[in-house]
């Protein structure tokens, strides 16, 4: 059983266009994330949310958008995509705020702006 | 701005050698993780040491944490081709809630 879920895998669209990546946890955790990865590895974090609260919002432009419809899912939109947002987003959840609770991860979702 | 840096950037050893890689961070911090991530794959989290304590084992993973240094090392000793994979450390900021990554350590042991 896969704990923390994100769909899709890959994701190719063009400049301009909107989409949606979906994330769900079995997990029973509180707390949701979405990190970024470039493509020198580097992972930064974008939001959190905890029971379905937005406690993190990193400096992120406002085309992206994360929705958390239930803690057990946490959705992230994208408006009017750049080839800048070409990257790995990674969906995370932990059973607490994540300063003493390790991030289980799930297995990233590469999208690729043409 | 980024709290954690690994070192060296990459690494590669003979199956049966041990691997060390280090992380240092700016501010005083609650604990330091450290995470592997495999190509093409999610993190998996290894270690958690609090600030108060100076050194944690798993298997044959080791773990120490100075404080007084502001850095970490994880230690992987008789490496497998399986412990090819990026490794990360994580920390918290004593007044922030944020994990915040660094770069990782590429490893790559060979058979």
């Amino acid at each position: 059983d896969t704990a923390v879920s994100q769909t899709p895998k890959y994701l190719v669209t063009q400049m301009g266009n909107d989409k949606s990546i979906k994330c769900e946890q079995n997990l029973g955790h509180d707390t949701m994330y979405w990190y970024k990865q470039d493509s020198k590895k580097f992972l930064k974090i974008m939001f959190s949310y905890n029971n379905k609260e937005l406690i993190i919002n990193e400096t992120v432009p406002n085309r992206f958008s994360p929705k958390s419809p239930d803690k057990a899912h946490l959705n992230l939109h994208i408006n009017s995509l750049e080839l800048g947002d070409s990257a790995v987003y990674f969906c995370a959840s932990s059973l607490g705020t994540g300063i003493n609770s390790p991030l289980h991860f799930g297995n990233g979702t590469r999208l690729t702006v043409t | 701005s980024q709290q954690g840096e690994e070192d060296p950037q990459a690494l590669s050893i003979q199956e049966g050698e041990n691997a060390t890689m280090n992380c240092s961070y700016k501010t005083s911090i609650n604990n330091l993780q450290w995470y592997r991530q495999n190509s093409g794959r999610g993190l998996v989290h290894l270690i958690l040491i609090r600030s108060n304590e100076r050194e944690k084992h798993s298997g044959r993973l080791r773990v120490t944490l100075d404080t007084s240094k502001k850095s970490s090392s994880l230690l992987i000793t008789a490496s497998r081709a399986a412990d090819t994979a990026s490794y990360f450390c994580a920390t918290d900021r004593n007044n922030d809630y944020k994990l915040s990554f660094g770069a990782g350590t590429t490893v790559t042991v060979r058979a």
